[in-house]
């Protein structure tokens, strides 16, 4: 079974603090993203990787920073969390595939980050 | 990316048959169009992907008309356990770069 982990379910950090949230996934898929989920805005694209090493910025990537040192894992990293953060977070993962072949995202869990 | 419209919310009856439009009026050629089902507390999960026409899996019935600017998610017999958040989404490499997700349409399910 297809697999997309992510560490933490739920998350409190202070304010001002650095915050790493980890997710792995088992389906060698080359594309990785991290979305943050509120009421009322749906799904907003941070980040994501079509490689490893490779980043592109989505619509939000104000506040964060991403890594993909290995294929499997993309780490998101708030470098100074804020309370405007607090958020449900959600990782994905998906074949990068030829141009216009289907391809199917695969989601965690979700982290539930506050920030006090 | 094609901005998507879909209905905010809808209620529905078990045993009936569910249908979502959703609004795509700059769609491009290349785009294909995505439906995905996320259940509170869970992250979203894939239902059904078409490009045009009609695309029937073993869960859902997606129905596409010629000029592409909509489609229609059918979810036939609904139950309690279809009641969750439907997002449509539409790009070229779908859960590929930048998949966009907009607010979804809310589907509640009564007895």
């Amino acid at each position: 079974d297809v697999k997309v982990t992510q560490s933490s379910r739920y998350l409190v950090k202070r304010t001002g603090e650095k915050v790493f949230l980890e997710c792995v996934q088992d389906m060698d898929h080359e594309n990785m993203f991290w979305y943050r989920q509120d009421p009322g805005l749906g799904l907003r694209l941070i980040y994501f990787s079509y490689d490893v090493k490779m980043k592109e910025k989505g619509d939000i990537p104000e506040g964060y920073s991403v890594s993909r040192e290995k294929k499997e894992r993309f780490s998101l990293i708030l470098e100074s969390a804020s309370t405007n953060q607090t958020s449900m977070y959600l990782c994905a993962s998906s074949l990068q595939g030829a141009k216009n072949l289907n391809t199917e995202a695969f989601f965690g869990q979700g982290t539930r980050l506050t920030v006090v | 990316l094609a901005k998507t419209t879909q209905p905010i919310s809808m209620d529905s009856y078990e045993g009936q048959e569910v249908n979502i439009t959703c609004s795509h009026n700059n769609i491009a050629t290349n785009d294909y169009i995505t439906w995905y089902q996320q259940f509170p507390s869970q992250g979203p999960r894939f239902i059904i992907q078409g490009y045009k026409t009609k695309v029937t899996n073993e869960v859902a019935s997606l129905f596409i008309p010629a000029d592409r600017k909509s489609s229609t998610l059918s979810l036939p017999r609904v139950s309690l356990s279809d009641t969750a958040v439907y997002y449509c989404l539409v790009g070229d490499r779908p859960g590929g770069f930048k998949t966009i997700f907009g607010a979804g349409t809310r589907l509640f399910v009564k007895a």
